[in-house]
């Protein structure tokens, strides 16, 4: 069974402030797929970012790095210099390879970013 | 352009009553999806289309129905609402089917948030 756990369930930071956010997850397959969603208040989905089991490297786009470490089973997002903008819901998701596989997400981390 | 679309956005129905929410993406994508989110915002997929032939079939009502007329249109039909059904249900697409070796990222329609009063 796959599981995908999102222990911070609720951050609140200062803007300009850097904030990770956290994700574990558990399978057994060898190959997977980790991704990440942003969910504004305006409630659409929003896709960020796609990692596969292969390949462990870091990933910066902007102010967004990830760091995925299958060590520890972790797929950690970091927000650096947070913007008011970058508050929102943020889904970790998990989907192994093979048939009819299906996207399992954590529960989500609420980020607040004040002035 | 819209990538994936739903309609209505809002739905606002009494128990007993049927309804149905639409889904068109212009991705060319092969596969398309329907999720629950409840109000505690936990997201669980109900079901999953590949060129028009059903995928995924979760542990759903059967009072909920995907219909597929093509592999741009994904619809959802719910016979009988009840309080429970209250949510907002998105659609999504990808490429390529399910089963394939590599997985696609799934993009998102708006949400369609239902309500049962």
């Amino acid at each position: 069974a796959q599981k995908v756990t999102q222990a911070q369930t609720e951050i609140s930071v200062v803007e300009k402030e850097d904030v990770t956010l956290d994700c574990v997850y558990e399978t057994r397959d060898t190959t997977y797929y980790l991704f990440w969603y942003k969910q504004p208040p305006s409630g659409e989905l929003v896709f960020l970012i796609r990692r596969n089991s292969f390949d462990e490297q870091n990933e910066i786009s902007g102010r967004y790095s990830w760091n995925f470490q299958k060590s520890t089973s972790s797929f950690n997002f970091t927000i650096t210099a947070s913007q008011v903008v970058d508050s929102a819901v943020y889904f970790c998701a998990l989907r192994r390879a093979g048939t009819a596989s299906k996207l399992t997400f954590g529960t989500g981390t609420r980020l607040q970013v004040t002035l | 352009d819209t990538a994936v679309s739903q309609t209505p956005k809002y739905l606002v129905t009494q128990m007993g009553n049927d309804k149905s929410i639409k889904c068109e993406q212009n991705l060319g994508h092969d596969t398309m999806y329907w999720y629950k989110q409840d109000s505690k915002k936990f997201l669980k997929i109900m079901f999953s289309y590949n060129n028009k032939e059903l995928i995924i079939n979760e542990t759903v009502p059967n009072r909920f129905s995907p219909k597929s007329p093509d592999k741009a249109h994904l619809n959802l039909h719910i016979n009988s609402l009840e309080l429970g059904d209250s949510a907002v249900y998105f659609c999504a697409s990808s490429q390529g089917p399910p089963g394939d070796t590599y997985s696609y990222e799934q993009y998102f329609g708006p949400g369609t948030r239902l309500t049962v009063t």
